[in-house]
Parts: structure tokens; sequence; C-alpha cells
């Protein structure tokens, strides 16, 4: 079975241009999540979709970041313009939802290996 | 979400257990002890949960004191390939929310 893509592994960017990143989740798994690493920090929470709805987006940054799961499969998130604070990695990544919360149910979530970008 | 504190660096010889304390003194009750690593360059993986009792799978144990404000993650054979940064998490089971990662600990295996 196919983990969680992502797409580009690298991308290098001048400030103030845009870049898309793309996550696959896993096949089936409703739930999909974007957390970032920037130098020297700790991995943040981004945002949550559920299908294609946004659950939870509490951690972006900014209103340079726009992310979209049209049809509940993949997801994009573009960054427009990017600034030099945006480098860092990118992750995403997805779990399967159940059909309600259980005493127990673990919060496995399967991750990608990231986008790292970097803004000059 | 309780807050969690761990060692930020650890060492072990390769073939012998690492034992990575976690320290979530404020942990509510049906608040669940989750364990990521993350290897270099790689998205992080998840090792093993728990709630109150011990738990054991094919990578780990953990290990919650009664009072669960303090968990250990047993890696009982470690690897060079286990030399990682490893996350505890204190979080709400079946929230299908977030995860809130700290700085972890880094955990070298030495040969």
């Amino acid at each position: 079975e196919a983990g969680v893509t992502q797409f580009p592994s690298h991308s290098v960017i001048e400030k103030g241009q845009t870049v898309t990143l793309r996550c696959d989740p896993i096949s089936g798994h409703d739930n999909l999540y974007w957390y970032r690493r920037v130098m020297g920090k700790e991995i943040k929470f981004l945002l949550h979709f559920v299908k294609e709805s946004k659950q939870d987006e509490s951690g972006m940054p900014n209103n340079r970041f726009l992310a979209e799961r049209t049809g509940g499969t993949y997801s994009t998130l573009k960054v427009q313009p990017a600034e030099l604070e945006d480098s860092g990695v990118y992750f995403c990544a997805s779990s399967p939802l159940t059909g309600f919360r259980l005493a127990g149910d673990y919060n496995e979530q399967f991750f990608g290996p990231g986008t790292r970008l970097t803004v000059l | 979400d309780a807050k969690t504190t761990q060692p930020p660096s650890m060492d072990c010889a390769e073939g012998r257990a690492a034992n990575l304390p976690c320290n979530h003194s404020t942990i509510s009750g049906n608040e669940y002890v989750y364990w990521y690593r993350q290897i270099h360059s790689q998205g992080p993986q998840y090792i093993i949960h728990g709630l109150k009792n011990n738990e054991t799978n094919e990578m780990a144990s953990l290990i919650i004191t009664e009072d669960r404000k303090s968990s250990t993650l047993i890696l009982p054979h470690a690897t060079l390939r286990d030399t990682a940064v490893y996350y505890c998490i204190a979080t709400y089971g079946g929230s299908q929310g977030n995860l809130i990662f700290g700085k972890g600990t880094k955990l070298s295996v030495k040969p």
C-alpha cells in the first residue's frame, strides 16, 4: 500500500513568488493534516481537513497560506507571496476517519516525507 | 493538550535497551500518551500510545506510572536505525485532531 506522498520534495523560490505544495494521502483516509517545521523550531500544526472540509485551520500563520482539498482526495497548500520566514519543511499526514469517537481510538497519523521549501 | 517535558538528548549502546522518559504532570484523565519519532529527514512515525496500562507492540513498550504523571518509552534492543528524535505527546484519544510536537529527545544509538 502506498504511503502519503508529497510533491515536490524540494522547492527553491524567490521571495514574492508563489509555490504550491501537493499532498496525496493514503487512499481512503478522510483526515488530512498539514504541519511545518521552520528553521530551528518545533513541528507545528497548520490545518486539518476532514474529506474536503476544513475542520481546524487554527495553525495557519496568515492569509498568504491557502489550503484546498477539492473532492476530498489530494490537497494543495499554496503560499502567495512567499516570504523568507516561510522556509522550512512542510509535512502532510493522513489518518482514517472513524464513524464515532471511541475510547482508545488512537490518533495514528501517517506522515509523508515532507517538502523542503527554501525562499531566497 | 497537556504539556510534556523530555530530556533533550540521550545516548544508548547498540543492542541495549533505550529508556526514554517523559513527564506529563498536568495530563488529564482522558488524555492519552503518544510517542512518535522522526528519523533524520523523514516524516514523523507513530510508535505507540497508552492511557493507563502498560502497552507493548512490535516496536516498543510504554510504561505509564500509576499516577500518570510520567511515562517511559522502551526500545528493548536499540539498533543504529533507531537513532532519531522521539516525541512524547499527550492528547485526547479519538480526537482526530492535531498533534502538538515539543522539542523531543534526540536519541543517539552508538555501536
